[in-house]
């Protein structure tokens, strides 16, 4: 079973400041995605990457995808208080089902005003 | 467009009753779902996938079932509920193929007492 670490695990910060979020394995990805998640509500899709190196904007997110497709980040410019959420980065086993997403445990964002 | 309704949003059951969860979902044929419980608002655990009607896989065993009666109909079961169910348990559905998004409904918070 691949494991999928993300960090850091809590992370709180004051708006307008910048912050990025990790996301690795030791297995190789097909492909990853990044969710948000906001209280009592399920994850919301934010994007999806596929080539190793790729880079993805939304707005203020910037997506990496890592050269050897074992990573990913996500950095976050002038965080305002509606990017909290709980932030998941599931991906795709290379090789593997094409059903199943692996999970990590997610980094919980806080930002304050 | 493609929509995923989930009820109940909220479910309080004694230990030892029976649990039925509903998911549906609109617009779009043959999707593959899946159920999954957050626990403590962290990282998902896959419970079960079906990739098509009748077609149940079960990733982690315990006293839960599912069942997929008709396409876009998936159900989660229990004939006697345990504590350890207590838990936020999510509905998703993909259009399948590498790399597919999931599309999640709003969750069921489930309290066993």
């Amino acid at each position: 079973t691949q494991l999928l670490e993300q960090s850091p695990q809590f992370l709180s910060i004051q708006e307008g400041e910048n912050l990025t979020v990790y996301c690795n394995s030791s297995s190789v990805f097909s492909s990853l995605q990044w969710y948000r998640q906001e209280p009592g509500e399920g994850p919301v899709l934010l994007v999806t990457v596929v080539t190793g190196g790729e880079v993805k904007k939304l707005k203020r997110l910037t997506f990496q995808f890592g050269d050897a497709r074992k990573d990913s980040s996500l950095h976050i410019t002038a965080a305002q208080t509606g990017d909290t959420g709980l932030y998941l980065c599931p991906a795709y086993n290379s090789g593997g089902s094409n059903y199943k997403l692996t999970f990590g445990k997610g980094t919980l964002l806080t930002v304050n005003p | 467009s493609q929509t995923i309704h989930q009820w109940p949003a909220t479910l309080v059951q004694p230990v030892g009753s029976p649990l039925s969860l509903e998911c549906t979902v609109e617009g779009t044929s043959n999707p593959n779902l899946y159920w999954y419980r957050q626990a403590a608002g962290r990282g998902l655990q896959l419970l079960f996938y079906s990739v098509g009607i009748g077609q149940i896989s079960s990733e982690v065993p315990q006293n839960l079932s599912a069942s997929r009666p008709q396409d876009r109909q998936f159900i989660l079961s229990s004939k006697k509920l345990l504590l350890s169910d207590s838990g936020f348990y999510l509905c998703a559905w993909s259009a399948g193929g590498p790399g597919s998004p999931l599309h999640f409904g709003n969750g069921t918070r489930l309290t066993v007492t």
